[in-house]
C-alpha cells in the first residue's frame, strides 16, 4: 500500500496564478483532510471531507476550494494564489474522525 | 474549540524515559486525546490516542488524568530517532481540531 500520496512535492507560483494539489489514499478511509503548516507552527485545518460527497470548512478555508472526487481522492485548489499562502500543505486520511490520521509527505508551495 | 498547551521544548538523555505533558483544561466529555510526532521535513506520524483510560502501544504510553484536564505521553526508553516535535491535540465528533505548536523533544546521546 502506498498510503497517502500527494502531488506535486514542490511548486512555485506567481501571485494570481491558480493550481490544484492532488491527494489520494489507498486505505479505503472515509475521511480526508487538508492542512497547512507555516514555519515553526502547528498544522491548521483548511478543509475536510467526513465522507465521500461531503466537504466542510476548517479553521482557515479562505482562498481555497476542495473537491472530494471519489472515496480515494481529495483535491485542494488555489484559485488566485497569494504570498500569504506560501506554506507546506499536508493531506491526511482516517477511517473515522476519532481514529488515527495518516499523513502524506506534503507539498511545499512558494508564492512569489 | 478545545485547546491544548505544551512546553515549547524538552531535553532528555538517550535510553532514559521521557514524560511529555499536555494541559487541556477545556476538554469536553467526547473529545479524544491524540498525540502525533513530526520529524524534520516529514508529515506528522500518529503515536497514540485515548479517551479516558490509560493506553499503551508499541511506541508509547498515554496517561490521562482522572479529570481529563491533562495527559502525559511516556516514551519508555528514548532513542535518537525519537527526536521530533510532539503534538497533543483534541479531536471532537465534529471533526474540528486545533494543533498547537507542540513540544520539541531533544535527545542527548
Amino acid at each position: 500500500n502506498a498510503g497517502v500520496t500527494q502531488t506535486p512535492k514542490f511548486q512555485v507560483l506567481k501571485t494570481g496564478q491558480s493550481m490544484t494539489l492532488q491527494c489520494a489514499q489507498d486505505m479505503n478511509h472515509n475521511s480526508m483532510y487538508w492542512y497547512r503548516q507555516d514555519p515553526g507552527m502547528g498544522l491548521r485545518l483548511i478543509y475536510y471531507s467526513a465522507s465521500e460527497g461531503t466537504t466542510d470548512k476548517g479553521e482557515v478555508p479562505n482562498g481555497y476550494n476542495v473537491s472530494r472526487l471519489n472515496k480515494r481522492e481529495f483535491s485542494l485548489r488555489l484559485e488566485s494564489a497569494a504570498p500569504s499562502q506560501t506554506s507546506v500543505y499536508f493531506c491526511a486520511s482516517t477511517i473515522h474522525s476519532q481514529y488515527e490520521q495518516y499523513f502524506g509527505p506534503g507539498t511545499r508551495l512558494t508564492v512569489t | 474549540d478545545a485547546k491544548t498547551t505544551q512546553p515549547n521544548s524538552m531535553e532528555s538523555n538517550e535510553e532514559e524515559p521521557v514524560h511529555l505533558p499536555c494541559n487541556h483544561s477545556t476538554i469536553s466529555g467526547t473529545d479524544y486525546i491524540h498525540w502525533y510526532r513530526q520529524l524534520p521535513s516529514q508529515g506528522p506520524e500518529y503515536v497514540i490516542h485515548g479517551l479516558t483510560s490509560n493506553v499503551n502501544n508499541r511506541m508509547a504510553s498515554l496517561a490521562i488524568a482522572e479529570d481529563r484536564k491533562s495527559s502525559t505521553l511516556i516514551l519508555h526508553r528514548a532513542t535518537l530517532r525519537d527526536a521530533a516535535v510532539y503534538y497533543c491535540i483534541l479531536i471532537d465528533s465534529n471533526y474540528q481540531l486545533i494543533w498547537g505548536a507542540g513540544t520539541k523533544l531533544i535527545i542527548k546521546p
